[in-house]
Formats: C-alpha cells, sequence, structure tokens
C-alpha cells in the first residue's frame, strides 16, 4: 500500500539551529509531494511542493525540502530556526491527478530560546 | 484575501443534535475535501468531491453526510454527534492535476457537550 512516514514525532531545537524534519514515502513511482505546516487551531498552510521541476525545492519562511528519488525521501530543512516555526508539520504525499492526498502522521516542532 | 472560509470557527452542540458546518471557496476549484482532524493526529479524509462526484471513504460513519449544492459550497452533516465526533473539522480545495496542492481552510472545531 502507499504510504508516507514521518520518521519523528517530536522534534526540539535551539533558536538559530538548523531544523532537519523527515519524512520516506512507500512507492514504485514519484508522487507529487508537499510539505504543509499547522500552527495551533488553525488550518494548514503550503510550506513548498516537489513537482519534479527540481529536487531540491524552496518553500516560503526559510524552508527547504529534497527530493532524492534513491532513497524515498523528501526531508525538510531550515538553516536557522526561529521560535515563530514553533508547530505541527505535515509530509504529504498525492499519487496520480485523482488521487488524495495521504498524509504523514506529523512532526510537532518546539524551538526553545 | 481568504480563499476557503469555513464557518463558524467554533460550533457547541449537543450530543445527538444535528449539526451542520460549511465551507465556501472562491478558487473554482473542481475538488472539495472534508477531513477530521483529532488531537496530536493528522487529518482524517471523510469525504471528496470531484465536482459533482461524491466519493465517500470507507471507514466514513454514516452520521456523517455531505451535500455540495454548486462549486463555491460544501457542507458537512453530522445527523447525531457523538462525544467522539469533537475535533476539528477542515475544509480543503484543489484543481485537477497531479501536481496541484490543496488550499485548507482555518477549520472547525466542534464541541460535543
Amino acid at each position: 500500500a502507499q504510504s508516507v512516514t514521518q520518521l519523528d514525532s517530536h522534534v526540539s531545537v535551539s533558536e538559530g539551529t538548523p531544523v532537519l524534519l523527515r519524512c520516506n514515502y512507500s512507492s514504485s513511482y514519484s508522487p507529487s509531494l508537499f510539505w504543509y505546516v499547522q500552527h495551533p487551531n488553525k488550518g494548514l498552510q503550503l510550506l513548498l511542493k516537489y513537482t519534479s521541476a527540481a529536487t531540491l525545492v524552496k518553500g516560503i519562511n526559510g524552508f527547504e525540502a529534497e527530493f532524492k528519488k534513491s532513497e524515498t525521501s523528501f526531508h525538510l530543512t531550515k538553516p536557522s530556526a526561529h521560535m515563530s516555526d514553533a508547530a505541527e508539520y505535515f509530509c504529504v504525499v498525492r499519487w496520480g491527478s485523482q488521487g488524495n492526498l495521504i498524509f504523514g502522521k506529523g512532526t510537532k516542532l518546539s524551538v526553545k530560546p | 484575501d481568504a480563499m476557503v472560509i469555513q464557518n463558524p470557527r467554533y460550533q457547541v452542540t449537543q450530543f445527538g443534535k444535528p449539526v451542520t458546518l460549511s465551507c465556501s471557496q472562491t478558487l473554482n476549484h473542481n475538488v472539495m475535501y472534508w477531513y477530521q482532524q483529532k488531537s496530536s493526529q493528522a487529518p482524517k479524509l471523510l469525504f471528496h468531491y470531484y465536482d459533482k462526484d461524491f466519493n465517500n471513504e470507507a471507514d466514513t460513519p454514516d452520521n456523517f453526510q455531505s451535500r455540495r449544492p454548486n462549486t463555491s459550497f460544501c457542507f458537512l452533516d453530522i445527523r447525531s454527534p457523538g462525544l467522539g465526533d469533537a475535533a476539528m473539522y477542515l475544509c480543503a480545495t484543489s484543481a485537477r492535476g497531479e501536481n496541484t496542492e490543496a488550499f485548507f481552510g482555518q477549520g472547525t472545531r466542534l464541541t460535543v457537550v
């Protein structure tokens, strides 16, 4: 079955240090990949998406993600965390033009002063 | 500027009393989704519309129904809310196509008393 796995349920970093949130997917072919962020009691906001144009994708708020087909991964990174980055992050996958969005279980990012 | 609008943001309903949540969009997207999100969990797809075609997830309880009278509006009806239905309900839309992202509303927080 097609699935997406976020390897860490909770990541804690200090302000100003790098952020790495990991995501792997299972598929025999490349899906569309997205990262969303959700702040408490809010909807989901798109950070970035991979659509096969380039393997390194830049998103909003300084986030970027690299698609690695050989590793079936799409990890999210940011060079320097801000307090405002504290939120829940979801890796989301879509297979095919009419495929539904498949959510990972989410990673809660905490940022310490 | 709001593109996917959910009303109300907070809804309190009595156990067993029917409740309707609404969603509207200004994006003219073909696809509309309803997700249920419980605390510290990923959103769970309840159903979606592809134009007028209704697609119910296999494990969505019969207690949940939906209506889409036109492209812009979609409703979630909970016929007899139970305590276990208390959750955040998220509406999302997307255009056709494999690489299209979903746009989410701010959500409706449902409390059942």
